[in-house]
């Protein structure tokens, strides 16, 4: 799989959009851009994924650069409750393990 | 979404005794299952890729004898920690596989703690 960087922590006032950066570089092209989160004491939750193009569903929208080389992942209107650690994994859609980052350790702030 | 269950979600043994924790696919039926285990502050570690009806596949550095899997049915994994140690203690997360309309998606399981005294 290839690695990814996340910035170690961000913080986000409550009710403006999160904004979530992710490097992969080494991407291949057959991998997939997934977003994960974790909230304290739970398993990861599933948030998004996406090829190449921009993807949206209920809880963030995903843009994926051009080149693939980069990802951000939008919280539209951040809440208290998304306070996690946010994971950007890499990895071809048919393949099943997935290695984790560090991630980023998002705090909202009221 | 997918969801994926494990049982317990807290469990405490004592040092020496073996203690099993069940990860089950609720709506779905899973080929494949992995298990992960997180200390605190830490990031998951994969340990092994539970497939069904053949022997797990054990990442680097992790013990098969002391970490045992079973993947019995297609819904369910079963890991067991033999003969625990308190070094066992640790956040036990396991995933499987849903196939969705582009591919595939990973759904974990809410994890389980377990402490070993």
């Amino acid at each position: 799989d290839a690695k990814t960087t996340q910035p170690t922590s961000m913080d986000c006032a409550e009710g403006r959009a999160a904004n979530l950066p992710c490097n992969h570089s080494t991407i291949s092209g057959n991998e997939y851009v997934y977003w994960y989160r974790q909230i304290h004491s739970q398993g990861p939750q599933y948030i998004i994924h996406g090829l190449k193009n921009n993807e949206t569903n209920e809880m963030a929208s995903l843009i994926i650069t051009e080149d693939r080389k980069s990802s951000t992942l939008i919280l539209p209107h951040a809440t208290l409750r998304d306070t996690a650690v946010y994971y950007c994994i890499v990895r071809p859609t048919n393949a099943g393990k997935s290695t984790f980052g560090d991630g980023t350790t998002l705090t909202v702030k009221p | 979404g997918a969801v994926v269950s494990q049982h317990p979600s807290r469990v405490i043994c004592k040092s020496g005794t073996s203690v099993k924790i069940e990860c089950r696919s609720l709506d779905f039926q899973a080929t494949t299952m992995f298990w992960y285990r997180q200390f605190p502050k830490q990031s998951l570690m994969l340990m092994a890729t539970s497939n069904e009806g053949s022997k797990a596949t054990y990442e680097q550095g992790v013990e098969k004898d002391k970490f045992l899997i079973n993947h019995a049915s297609l819904t369910l994994s079963t890991l067991t920690v033999t003969s625990a140690h308190p070094e066992d203690s640790s956040f036990y997360i396991c995933s499987a596989r849903a196939w969705t309309g582009d591919g595939n998606t990973i759904y974990f399981g809410e994890g389980s703690w377990l402490t070993v005294v």
